[in-house]
């Protein structure tokens, strides 16, 4: 099925690091979303962006929609052990269909 | 309140038998989406359905059906089962059917097919 691209794959950082991580498309989006998803749960809303541009904050967590909508980042500041997990970007075009990337895995080192 | 509520969270089946899973989406949500996340890949969407009227379909065989009650729960049911149906199913519930609303995952439900 059709995915995202998102990078890196996986990282292993040092508590109190700040993290990166990117999602680009062939295609539009008019919505960008990023998830975070612990072992056996679903995935949980972190960041919703909605237009071309914008930068929005949750926290220690930072994200933008990329003005050419066909990409989005997510930052994370000042990594703590908890911030553990896989990261999921996905796109939406307008209906209620979600396109996902193939995830982030984030290990922190105390 | 509550969040979206799937079951059973865990489920194991034998090849070719048929499976029914079930979701309750957030009150007030009134669009319940299915997907499959197979280990180590992100969820893959299967179903939409807005109002009791299916809205959207993924790449999925006919083997896999769903509906959406009055109450906006929602079933996904799979027939005929296969190894590789093996995977977490999982239910989103959103506000409204498009227009980018956030959607919300329950802890989703774990199938098994051996």
């Amino acid at each position: 099925g059709q995915q995202l691209n998102q990078s890196p794959q996986s990282m292993f950082i040092q508590e109190g690091e700040d993290v990166s991580m990117n999602c680009t498309s062939s295609s539009i989006f008019n919505t960008w979303l990023w998830y975070k998803q612990d072992p056996g749960e679903g995935p949980v809303l972190l960041i919703a962006l909605y237009k071309a541009g914008e930068l929005t904050s949750n926290g220690r967590l930072t994200a933008q929609f990329g003005i050419t909508r066909k990409d989005s980042f997510l930052n994370i500041s000042a990594s703590i052990p908890s911030d553990v997990g896989i990261y999921f970007c996905a796109g939406q075009r307008g209906t209620g269909k979600l396109i996902f990337g193939q995830g982030t895995t984030l290990q922190v080192k105390p | 309140d509550a969040g979206v509520t799937q079951s059973p969270t865990h489920l194991i089946k034998t090849r070719g038998q048929q499976v029914t899973l079930r979701c309750s989406p957030i009150s007030g949500h009134k669009s319940v989406s299915w997907y499959q996340q197979v280990l180590g890949q992100g969820p893959q969407f299967i179903f939409q359905y807005y109002e009791k009227e299916e809205r959207g379909r993924g790449n999925f065989p006919d083997r896999f059906s769903a509906r959406q009650f009055p109450n906006y729960s929602s079933e996904l049911n799979v027939n005929a089962l296969l190894l590789g149906d093996s995977a977490l199913y999982l239910c989103a519930s959103s506000r409204d059917r498009d227009r980018g609303r956030e959607a919300f995952f329950g802890q989703g439900t774990r199938l098994t097919v051996v």
